[in-house]
């Protein structure tokens, strides 16, 4: 199985400031056939289930603000978010679906400073 | 707009069986792969079981292969998992989730149910 492993296990960062995640894989997840990295990335607010923000590694889910970005590629990815907003409140997860079975990170908490 | 609504989840002693249902609207449910996730009380997300659309490939997770079983019946638009011989570690929130791309019977979702809870204990 492909281990995921995020970094920090939680965050805070102060209201406009960056913040950054990052998200690493035991093996690549970059399919050489169609150059796409399979991983992807959740957010979630307390009581409320997961929602997608970025698919394929660094593609943004229709709805979702474009402080939201994600890069990186074959094991190491970050996601990135421009400039916090209170609503940015949440613990984020990484997950690839290069190989099943599908495996997540063990989620990092975003806090406000 | 998208829905995914499951039910079935509540209280059950070790060893005994619970059915969780997952209605979809608001798409075509019979043109898309379906997955369940859990996740334990405070704990992070793990992925349960997918289901593909004609439900002619199946997969489970080694902790609940051999106990939990995975249906969809596209004329009623439901998806099921069936799940047996319970453990007190299979305690979680159950949500039922759309996969949009897939590798390999891996994907990633698009749309998640609000979830239903199964709690394993005597």
């Amino acid at each position: 199985d492909i281990v995921m492993t995020q970094s920090p296990d939680s965050l805070a960062v102060s209201l406009g400031e960056r913040a950054s995640i990052n998200c690493k894989s035991s093996q690549s997840v970059l399919y050489r056939s169609t150059n796409y990295n399979y991983l992807a990335w959740y957010q979630q607010k307390p009581g409320q289930p997961p929602k997608l923000l970025i698919y394929w590694a660094s593609t943004r889910e229709s709805g979702v603000p474009d402080r939201f970005s994600g890069s990186g590629s074959g094991t190491d990815f970050t996601l990135t978010i421009s400039s916090l907003q209170a609503e940015d409140v949440a613990v984020y997860y990484c997950q690839q679906y290069y190989s099943t079975p599908r495996t997540f990170g063990q989620g990092t908490k975003l806090e406000i400073k | 707009e998208v829905q995914l609504v499951e039910s079935g989840g509540g209280l059950v002693k070790p060893g005994g069986s619970l059915r969780l249902s997952c209605v979809p609207s608001g798409f075509t449910f019979g043109g898309y792969s379906m997955s369940w996730v859990r996740q334990a009380p405070g704990k992070g997300l793990e992925w349960v079981s997918s289901i593909s659309s004609s439900a002619s490939h199946i997969y489970y997770a080694d902790s609940v292969r051999g106990r939990f079983t995975i249906s969809r019946d596209n004329a009623k638009n439901s998806l099921y998992l069936h799940m047996n011989s319970l453990r007190a570690e299979d305690t979680a929130m159950y949500y039922c989730a759309r996969d949009r791309e897939c590798s390999d019977g891996s994907c990633y979702s698009d749309y998640w149910g609000q979830g239903t809870l199964v709690t394993v204990s005597s």
